[in-house]
């Protein structure tokens, strides 16, 4: 059972569109975590988010909880492509620090 | 970067071999994690250590098996390797069990299993 669905597993776009990529749920999760992967390497923390409402940007990327903490958004403004990647959200629920992670949004920004 | 290294970074085996893939950490951090990274499903945990000698399941153990007998290195063993254990194997490590503190990952093991 996927918990996190995330949409959507692939997009392709060209450089200086805008995106968003969706991160959802059933269920309440006490924080919302964002990773970056590269290929080959490990998945890289890119923000935490904890109150629901929350926003928070980096640079280009804008990072939204959803008011129940069920949902989550990432939107990425004037894609670039050094933006492409594997993007994973991950949700905590207060057990030990485990992380749900969703299935994944494999990006690439063709120049 | 934190001090997370894997070992064997890459493994061809055979159906029914026993399989250890080692994570070490030079961090001190007190969680350590093994997941497994499968297209289409992210990454899912297999089984995570609270400390030495602690260690518990995650949602896809069965055919796994982990120890921790120092704090810097937690083993995956599979007793017995099958076709569907064929995958890429991350560890995890994160300083508290806080839920927003974060997991630094490990370059990743790429096992095939024949």
């Amino acid at each position: 059972t996927q918990l996190l669905e995330q949409s959507p597993q692939f997009l392709s776009i060209q450089e200086g569109e805008n995106l968003t990529v969706y991160c959802n749920s059933s269920s309440v999760f006490s924080s919302l975590q964002w990773y970056r992967q590269e290929p080959g390497e490990g998945p890289v923390l890119l923000v935490t988010v904890v109150t629901g409402g929350e926003v928070k940007k980096l640079k280009r990327l804008t990072f939204q909880f959803g008011d129940a903490r069920k949902d989550s958004s990432l939107h990425i403004t004037a894609a670039q492509p050094g933006d492409t990647g594997l993007y994973l959200c991950a949700g905590a629920r207060n057990q030990g620090g485990k992380l749900i992670f969703g299935q994944g949004t494999e990006l690439s920004v063709k120049p | 970067d934190a001090g997370i290294t894997q070992s064997p970074r890459h493994k061809v085996t055979e159906t029914g071999t026993p399989v250890t893939l080692r994570c070490h950490q030079t961090e001190n951090h007190r969680y350590m994690y093994w997941y497994r990274q499968d297209p289409g499903h992210g990454l899912r945990l297999i089984h995570y250590s609270y400390g030495v000698k602690d260690t518990d399941k995650g949602e896809v153990s069965d055919g796994y098996s982990v120890s921790r007998s120092k704090t810097e290195d937690f083993l995956l063993t599979l007793e017995s390797a099958t076709s569907s254990q064929t995958s890429v194997y991350f560890c995890a490590i994160s300083a508290t069990s806080v839920s927003y503190n974060e997991q630094f990952f490990g370059p990743g093991t790429r096992l095939t299993v024949l």
